[in-house]
């Protein structure tokens, strides 16, 4: 099945830690997506990366560091500096080709602060 | 960027069209229409865009007025399984030729009742 997996599904962060967010998707995609949503809230980009070795800040970047060393792969590292992590964490993906640019998304990874 | 403004809650009754308004007025003559629903704790999910023409698939409709204004998205027999957020947006290209980033706002709370 071709698609967008994020892990651990639920994931909770000690005071000063830093943890990191899985994403790996099949789709042979070039672009990818960090967003984050807050309860009632909609999605805010994190980060995004239209090509391996290439990546920017979105909106809310502050806190949070990503690298894209494979095409498949595009972990999100939640840094110590975050001082407010807890939030539904959305990765995405999409293709370029026939302009259509749609985003493919994994099913969340919740992250709560003990 | 241009900004979408939805109503905040709606509801139908099971087996029965659900029409999503959405305004869109400072919209740019190259920006998509998009629409992704996001279904509780799950990952938003694509369903429709357009550019000015209405489109249809399997899913819904999708009506633009003739000034792009505004639009609706139509699911023509909604089932409780509809029941979700829905989101409208509008395609904001980004500095490279071929990324871009979509804009979640808050969204239409869908109630589909049996």
């Amino acid at each position: 099945d071709g698609g967008i997996t994020q892990s651990p599904k639920y994931l909770f962060r000690k005071e000063g830690q830093n943890v990191t967010l899985s994403c790996e998707q099949n789709l042979n995609h070039d672009a990818m997506y960090w967003y984050r949503q807050d309860p009632g809230q909609g999605l805010r980009l994190i980060y995004y990366s239209q090509i391996v070795n290439d990546f920017q800040k979105g909106d809310i970047a502050e806190g949070y560091s990503v690298s894209r060393e494979k095409k498949e792969s595009f972990p999100l590292t939640v840094t110590s500096a975050q001082k407010n992590p807890t939030a539904f964490y959305l990765c995405a993906s999409s293709t370029h080709s026939g302009g259509k640019n749609i985003q493919y998304f994994g099913a969340g990874t919740r992250l709560s602060v003990l | 960027d241009a900004k979408t403004t939805q109503p905040p809650s709606m509801d139908c009754a099971e087996g029965r069209a659900a029409n999503l308004p959405c305004n869109h007025s400072t919209i740019s003559g190259n920006e998509y229409v998009y629409w992704y629903r996001q279904i509780h704790s799950q990952g938003p999910q694509y369903i429709i865009h357009g550019l000015k023409n209405n489109e249809t698939n399997e899913m819904a409709s999708l009506i633009i007025t003739e000034d792009r204004k505004s639009s609706t998205l139509i699911l023509p027999h909604a089932t409780l399984r509809d029941t979700a957020v829905y989101y409208c947006i509008v395609r904001v290209v980004g500095m490279r030729d071929s990324s871009y980033k979509l804009i979640f706002g808050s969204g239409t709370r869908l109630l589909v009742r049996p």
